[in-house]
Formats: structure tokens, C-alpha cells, sequence
């Protein structure tokens, strides 16, 4: 699997109900973070969370992270129409040149109305 | 005011010529991005400039040359298109690197 794997690969859940998606990366990482992207348009950021942190929490977004188990979670809560987007992770892991920017594949989540 | 800007929105060429997309961003940001997006949205960095300095350069042909005349601004010039270079190019910045970035809208690119 790839750094900054994601899964599912698409959801699909009623309005009003949670979605969870799941990422998961190979080495050690700085921090971690979510974006969303709607159809046709640029990414915007979530959270971001560090390699000290355990959970953030963004309005109805909360963010985990178990570095044992090297992998994050995004909650979104009492799910709505608006929330229909691509979420992406991305794993940033070095320091100066040396960085390393990886993000996943992304997860598909559609919100039935 | 938009936050990181592109220019163009859209881009259509044909293959073997030679085409730059601009970006710009009012945040006073140090670090500046630029990604690529191909038809299964599989996002991919190509470059990373801090203060004007190259510090990220992923393995991207050199077809590709990434300029930053100051640090609101990192252009992208391509020479010699391929129908492969057909993406979504993101421009992106933060205020050090690694850190939150902002997107830019995007700069869909078509080979023909």
C-alpha cells in the first residue's frame, strides 16, 4: 500500500448520519492532514493534526491519529447534502529538502438527501 | 480577495509546444506549491519553493521548470507538451512548509 492510503474509496451514507474515513502511511510523519475537494474546484483544508496530538476537533470534524498504529481517522458528523466531496489525507514526513509531501487517494463521499 | 490565484483557468494546446501557468498568492506566505492532479484525482506534488528557494523538487521531467520571481509568486513553464502532461495543475501555499496549505482553483491543462 501507499503512503497516505485511504479508505473507503467512496462512501455513501444517508443526511444526518456520521462518515468515518480511515488513512493510513508507512513512516514516520511531522503531522497529517485532511482536505476536502469539491467537484471542479481546489482543495481546502480541514485539519491538521500533529504526531503529538491524539484527536482535533473542527465543528462537526473531529480527527484522530494513532501513530502505533500509523494511521488517522475523519469523523463528520449529522452528515448534510453539502458535505458531498472528495477528502484527501496528506502526510508530511522530513524537514527542509529533505520533506516529503504525500497525499492519498482520496475518499469519494456522497450524502443522500 | 483571492487568497492563491491561477492563471489560466483553462488551457488547450497542442502537443510539442510550449506553455507556463502562473500563480499568485496575497497571504504573505513563505512556501509556495505546485501539484498535479491526473484523471483518477491522484494528487501529486511536483515543487516546493520556500522564500524564493527550490527545496522540494519530486521527480518531475525537465520539461517542466518551476520559477519564483519573489515569494508571492511561483510560475510553471512547460516546454515540449505531451498528451501525458494532461492534469489538473493545484498551486498551493503555507506559511512554512509542511504546514496548512491553501489551494488555488486550479489550471485544467488538455493535449491535443
Amino acid at each position: 500500500s501507499q503512503q497516505g492510503e485511504e479508505d473507503p474509496q467512496a462512501l455513501s451514507i444517508q443526511e444526518g448520519e456520521n462518515a468515518t474515513m480511515n488513512c493510513s502511511y508507512k513512516t514516520s510523519i511531522n503531522n497529517l492532514q485532511w482536505y476536502r475537494q469539491n467537484s471542479g474546484r481546489g482543495l481546502v483544508h480541514l485539519i491538521l493534526i500533529r504526531s503529538n496530538e491524539r484527536e482535533k476537533h473542527s465543528g462537526r470534524l473531529r480527527v484522530t491519529l494513532d501513530t502505533s498504529k500509523k494511521s488517522s481517522s475523519l469523523l463528520i458528523t449529522a452528515s448534510r447534502a453539502a458535505d458531498t466531496a472528495s477528502y484527501f489525507c496528506a502526510t508530511v514526513m522530513g524537514y527542509s529538502s529533505a520533506s516529503k509531501i504525500i497525499f492519498g487517494s482520496g475518499t469519494r463521499l456522497s450524502i443522500r438527501p | 480577495d483571492t487568497a492563491v490565484s491561477q492563471t489560466p483557468k483553462y488551457l488547450v494546446t497542442q502537443m510539442g509546444n510550449d506553455k507556463s501557468i502562473k500563480c499568485e498568492q496575497n497571504l504573505g506566505h513563505d512556501t509556495m506549491y505546485w501539484y498535479k492532479q491526473d484523471s483518477k484525482k491522484f494528487l501529486k506534488i511536483m515543487f516546493s519553493y520556500n522564500n524564493k528557494e527550490l527545496i522540494i523538487n519530486e521527480t518531475v521531467p525537465n520539461r517542466f521548470s518551476p520559477k519564483s520571481p519573489d515569494k508571492a509568486h511561483l510560475n510553471l513553464h512547460i516546454n515540449s507538451l505531451e498528451l501525458g502532461d494532461s492534469a489538473v495543475y493545484f498551486c498551493a501555499s503555507s506559511q512554512h512548509l509542511g504546514e496548512t496549505q491553501y489551494f488555488g482553483p486550479g489550471t485544467r491543462l488538455l493535449v491535443l
